[in-house]
């Protein structure tokens, strides 16, 4: 079976300072990666995904994150980070025989102005 | 708007009572999800559906049950057998064929067992 972990629960940075959030799988054969993001009171939607081709992958809002195969990673980073992007984050996969997700515990980030 | 509708946005229930959460979607969507979302615990598969009339149990079924009649609704009960059922409900649909790995997620439905 698939899992995913994240490591921050909570992430507290001042606006402009630069994010990466970690997320380590575990699953042996070939997978799909996605972030989602949750903001206060919305909906959660995809932020990016991974299938193939470049390991570094952009996403809205300035998100970009890196595949590391050997390392079994999938962080997200962001440059310059802004109260806006207080949300809370979670890392996702997928096996490539089917359309399930499995989701970490997530990690919640507060941008101080 | 095309989207997801879940209700009720809240629900109290008594221990010993069955409940039966809403999903229905406009999106022509053939799969629909129920994950449940606990603090730290992030996002666990309850049930799925990839087509009418079909479902399948995901990581944590137990002490729920699920049925698909119509493409666009997909309800969820929690019985009186699922033990700690005070949760945030979320209900999702995605494409089948040619699936982008994006889930589409309704609002939400927190229930409270008092």
């Amino acid at each position: 079976a698939q899992s995913v972990s994240q490591h921050n629960h909570h992430v507290i940075l001042s606006e402009a300072a630069s994010l990466e959030l970690g997320c380590n799988y575990s699953y042996g054969g070939t997978v799909n990666l996605f972030w989602y993001v949750q903001y206060p009171g919305q909906h959660l939607q995809l932020l990016l995904k991974y299938f193939s081709g470049d390991p570094l992958v952009k996403g809205i809002k300035g998100f970009e994150a890196e595949f590391i195969k050997s390392k079994f990673s999938f962080n997200l980073r962001k440059p310059s980070v802004q109260w806006s992007d207080t949300a809370e984050y979670f890392c996702a996969v997928a096996n490539n025989a089917g359309n399930m997700l499995t989701f970490g515990g997530g990690t919640r980030l507060m941008v101080k102005p | 708007d095309g989207g997801i509708t879940q209700s009720p946005k809240y629900l109290f229930r008594k221990e010993g009572q069955n409940v039966t959460l809403s999903c229905e979607q406009n999106l022509n969507h053939d799969a629909m999800y129920w994950y449940r979302q606990d603090p730290g615990q992030g996002l666990r598969l309850i049930y799925y559906s990839q087509i009418v009339n079909d479902f399948q149990k995901g990581d944590i079924a137990e002490g729920y049950s699920v049925s698909r009649e119509k493409k666009e609704s997909f309800p969820l009960t929690v019985t009186s057998a699922q033990k700690n059922p005070t949760a945030f409900y979320l209900c999702a649909s995605s494409m089948q064929q040619g699936w982008s790995g994006e889930l589409f997620f309704g609002e939400g439905s927190r229930l409270t067992v008092l």
